[in-house]
């Protein structure tokens, strides 16, 4: 069964860091394409960041030269490691494998919620 | 950037009723649509894919339809469970949602 979990969220300040983990089981992160995506409170959902299973990864121009996406194989968990917080980042961060036969999200975690606050 | 354009952005439907939601992007993206249904403190849930597949355990009250940049979602006889948040998202540039269609009852 494909399950995954997220964790590392909290309150944290604008201008600080913060680092996300996925933890993923029932398939390999190296062998597939996973990404995160983010819905502030009482807002829609917006794509954030993808790597694929080769390890390139695409990054939303919002969150680009601040956040970076990377997976450790061994642990297979996704990371989103975000710097320089802003308040406009606080939302409820999903992470969700692609199935890339038709490039569509087919499995989601319950997300963590980030709040970026003074 | 490809933008995606739903609407409406909220609608009233009562239980047994045909509902149609319409989703649009700012350029052609072939069939590379998808439809997600969001409740309340849960994460999306896959619908549709490939703008008219059915994902695997999904009623078949639900269809879609579409290609290029016009696409609908259609839910027919809604069920008390329906009501929630639609979204669609475009899969052939980067990847960009719609801003989605809260179907409420009345």
């Amino acid at each position: 069964e494909v399950q995954l979990v997220e964790s590392g969220g909290g309150l944290v300040q604008p201008g600080g860091s913060l680092r996300l983990s996925c933890a993923a089981s029932g398939f390999t992160v190296i062998s597939n394409y996973v990404s995160w995506v983010r819905q502030a409170p009482g807002k829609g959902l917006e794509w954030v960041s993808i790597i694929y299973s080769g390890g390139t990864t695409k990054y939303a121009d919002s969150v680009k030269g601040r956040f970076t996406i990377s997976r450790d194989n061994s642990k297979n968990t996704l990371y989103l490691q975000m710097n320089s917080l802003r308040v406009e980042d606080t939302a409820v961060y999903y992470c969700s494998r692609l199935d890339t036969s038709h490039w569509h999200n087919d499995y989601w975690g319950q997300g963590t919620l980030v709040t970026v606050s003074s | 950037d490809i933008q995606m354009t739903q609407s409406p952005s909220s609608l009233s439907a009562s239980v047994g009723d045909r509902v149609t939601i319409t989703c649009r992007a700012s350029q052609s993206i072939s069939s590379r649509l998808n439809w997600y249904q969001q409740k309340p403190g849960k994460a999306p849930k896959l619908l549709i894919y490939a703008a008219s597949t059915l994902q695997s355990g999904v009623p078949s009250r639900f269809s879609g339809s579409g290609s290029g940049t016009d696409f609908t979602l259609t839910i027919i006889s809604l069920q008390p469970e329906d009501f929630a948040t639609y979204y669609c998202q475009q899969s052939y540039s980067a990847f960009t949602f719609g801003q989605g269609t809260r179907l409420e009852i009345k």
